[in-house]
This record gives structure tokens, C-alpha cells and sequence, in this order.
């Protein structure tokens, strides 16, 4: 079934230690997108991507990064993760970044630090 | 940059008619997004408003006023099943989404 796949679902991690999130898409989308969603401040937009070889920043960036080698993969990496980056992380993609674009979400990675 | 509020909780019976609104503040607008989330899964596309005007998708409809900053999403003849958040999101002219915090519908018996 085509989608977004993340990877790992669930993460427990020392605080200091370098992570990367994975994100694989095969609908051949353009644009991806990684958001984290925290009780009471819903989703917000850490990275995006219009297409390969592009990436930007979104809403909350620090202390993360991301690369768009090719149109299927979009990791995140946290270089050294600190408490406050415990959260659930969602990848996204859409066709394009235009038009009625709909973003379509993967499973999401639940990501504590401690 | 935008502002959106909406609902923390709303709570209904099987069977009746809910309105979630949003409103929203915005720098540019360029389309606005109702998703369902149900607990621990992903979201999901419910519908889409680029015009002023109603939307019907079968038992959800979504209404878009741009010179008010407002939307709405009806969910008519609830099913237990409906029971999850819902999410409102603003395009902006980059084709970024910014959320609301999402609104919890509890659907009773």
C-alpha cells in the first residue's frame, strides 16, 4: 500500500546523543514536510522541502536538521537531543507545494529524552 | 505569521450535529484545511476551503469566510467512531500549514 513510512515508532534516548527520525514516501511527491505536535500546541512545522535538493525552515528549527538527497527520503536528525525535544514527530508529503496541495501524514515517531 | 483558535473539547450524542469553528489571523491567506486525528495515529484530510462558501462531503460539511477569518466544520448524524480531534489549518502564500491546538469531540450514547 503506497504512504509514508517513519521510522522508529517510539524512541527512548539519553539527552546529548544524536538521532535521526527516517521518512519514506513512494506516492513520488515533491514537497515533505516534518512536524512535532506537543499536548495543547498542536502541529508545528520544523522543516519542509519543495522538492529534492531544497530544504527550508518552518515554525520551530533549532536544534534540528534536515536533508532531501532524493524525492523519497526526508530524515531529521537531532544532533545532541535535549529534553524539550521529547515529543511526537510527524513526516508529511504532498504532490507539490501549490494549489489544493493535501499533505498526507505518516504514523508519526514518539520521541522521549531524558 | 498566523493565529488560529479553536475549541479545546466539545462533547455530543450519537446521532446529533456538532460545529467546530476556527478562526484565524493571517499574513497571507492561501487556503484552509479541516484533518482528523484520531488518539496515538496520524491525521487525516477531511476537507479543503479556498473560497467563501460551503463544502459538503457527505455527513461533513466546512464553511469559509475569508473577510471574517472563519471557518466551521459541521459533522452531522454522529457516530461513535467520530470521536477524535480536529484540526484546523491555514495555508499561507508559501503553501506552509500552521495549526490550530485541535479540537477534542467526545460522541456519547
Amino acid at each position: 500500500i503506497a504512504g509514508i513510512t517513519q521510522a522508529p515508532t517510539s524512541q527512548i534516548l539519553a539527552a546529548g546523543r544524536r538521532m535521526t527520525l527516517r521518512c519514506t514516501q513512494d506516492m513520488r511527491h515533491n514537497a515533505m514536510y516534518w512536524y512535532r505536535q506537543d499536548l495543547g500546541l498542536g502541529l508545528r512545522l520544523i522543516h519542509y522541502s519543495n522538492t529534492a535538493g531544497t530544504t527550508g525552515k518552518g515554525e520551530v528549527p533549532d536544534g534540528y536538521s534536515v536533508s532531501r538527497a532524493n524525492t523519497d527520503d526526508f530524515p531529521l536528525t537531532l544532533a545532541s537531543a535535549v529534553p524539550s525535544q521529547t515529543s511526537v514527530y510527524f513526516c508529511a508529503s504532498s504532490a507539490r507545494a501549490g494549489a489544493a496541495n493535501i499533505q498526507y501524514f505518516g504514523a508519526g515517531t514518539r520521541l522521549s529524552v531524558l | 505569521g498566523q493565529n488560529i483558535d479553536q475549541p479545546t473539547e466539545m462533547t455530543a450524542t450519537e446521532g446529533a450535529i456538532v460545529q467546530i469553528n476556527c478562526t484565524y489571523q493571517t499574513s497571507g491567506f492561501n487556503g484552509l484545511f479541516w484533518y482528523q486525528q484520531h488518539a496515538g495515529e496520524a491525521p487525516t484530510f477531511l476537507s479543503y476551503n479556498v473560497l467563501d462558501g460551503l463544502e459538503e462531503k457527505g455527513r461533513f460539511s466546512s464553511f469559509l469566510s475569508r473577510s471574517k477569518g472563519y471557518s466551521y466544520l459541521l459533522l452531522k448524524e454522529l457516530q461513535m467512531k467520530d470521536s477524535a480531534s480536529y484540526l484546523c489549518a491555514v495555508r499561507d502564500r508559501d503553501y506552509k500549514l500552521s495549526f490550530g491546538a485541535g479540537t477534542t469531540v467526545t460522541v456519547r450514547a
